[in-house]
This record gives structure tokens, sequence and C-alpha cells, in this order.
């Protein structure tokens, strides 16, 4: 089975702040990764697919990047709403994974 | 617009069995793959399963296979997981999620959740 990694697990940034968060197969993924964004007591939400596409309604200070075993998303300026955990999901063979999560606090 | 709703959880006592309903709406239920993904308390996400929008290809996570058992009722647009050999550790949020249309683009509706909990 594929194995996710992120990192940092936890990060503590400010409004405006430029966010970078890693994810790392154990196997090569192609383009076959997704990003989330969950906040408590809420269903995650998807925020791009297929490594760097943006989903509708997005806003697009978040992008995605990456191929192979080393994807990232990046929130440009970070924003009150965007306090949260995010997880990345592999969907290039089952049975599919989530990564551990990564929770961006306030500072 | 899609709505997903899950009904069928609450507290069962381990090795007991229950099934989880989500029932769909917004969508042509029977031309869209779907997913249970679960959440223990305070931890990740977990995937548990897919089903094919025809019901003909299912796929299971390493730790309910052989106990779950996903199926869909296309002529109801409801979704099934049937959960036996329950065990302690099976105690968690469980969703269901809508696979876009494109294939391998992860799930973008999900629905509010169903807690589970396996408890003596």
């Amino acid at each position: 089975d594929i194995q996710l990694t992120q990192s940092p697990s936890f990060l503590s940034a400010s409004v405006g702040d430029r966010v970078t968060i890693t994810c790392r197969g154990s196997q090569d993924l192609s383009n076959y990764l997704a990003w989330y964004q969950q906040k408590p007591g809420k269903a995650p939400k998807l925020l791009i697919y297929a490594a760097s596409t943006l989903e509708s309604g997005v806003p697009s200070r978040f992008s995605g990047s990456g191929s192979g075993t080393e994807f990232t998303l990046i929130i440009s300026s970070l924003q009150p709403e965007d306090f949260a955990t995010y997880y990345c999901q592999q969907l290039n063979s089952y049975p599919l994974g989530f990564g551990p999560g990564t929770k961006v606090d306030i500072k | 617009q899609v709505q997903l709703m899950e009904s069928g959880g609450g507290v069962v006592q381990p090795g007991r069995s229950l099934r989880l309903s989500c029932a769909a709406s917004g969508f042509t239920f029977s031309t869209y793959a779907m997913h249970w993904v679960r959440q223990a308390p305070g931890k990740g996400l977990d995937w548990v399963a897919a089903i094919s929008y025809d019901g003909k290809n299912i796929f299971y996570g390493d730790s309910v296979k052989g106990r779950f058992t996903v199926s869909r009722d296309n002529s109801k647009s409801t979704l099934f997981l049937q959960m036996n050999s329950l065990r302690v550790e099976d105690t968690a949020v469980y969703y269901c999620a809508k696979s876009p249309g494109v294939a391998a683009s992860g799930c973008d509706y999900w629905g509010r959740g169903t807690l589970v909990t396996v408890s003596s």
C-alpha cells in the first residue's frame, strides 16, 4: 500500500503569511493527488485535484504543485478563514489513503 | 444542489453489526462513483471504501476488508455500508462522499457524517 507523509504536522502562522505544506508518497503517484481543508466539526472540502488543478470556487491563493512522490500545497497569503487542518490524498491506486494532516494555527 | 445525508449511526457493542445509509440528491447518482471515509475522534481521515457508478467495482481499506461491505441502490440514489464484526477502533464519524466526473480526482461533495460508537 502507498503511504503518505506530510510536513510539517503543525504550523503557526499569521494572516498574510505564505504557507507551504509538503506531502510525500512512498511510491510514484504521477499527478494523482488531492488536497483537502477541514475545519473542526465539518466535513473535508476539496481544494485541489490532479496535484495542481484548483477545484471550482476555491480561492486562487491556494495552489498545488508536484508530481511523482513530492507535492506541495501553497497558500499565498493566509486569510483568517484558512486556519484549519489540511490533508493530502493519493488517488493513484487502491487502497486510497490520506496523509496524517497539517494543522495551521494562528500565531 | 448536491446533497448527501448519512444515517444509521449509533452506539453498538463490539462484535455486532450496523448498516449506514447515504441518501443522495441534486445529481445523477447512477453516474458517479462514491466513497466512504471515516474519522475517529481527534484523529485524521481514513479512507474506508469505494464503489463504481454501476456497483461492479468495489475497493476497501485494509482495516475493514472482510468485515465491511459497500453497496448502492441506483434506483433509490442511496449508498450503503454494512459493517459487521465491529471493533472499538471502528468508532468514528463516517462520511459518504461523491467522486467528480473525472477519474482519480478525489471527492468533491461530502455529507455531514454519522457517528458510530463501538463500546461495551
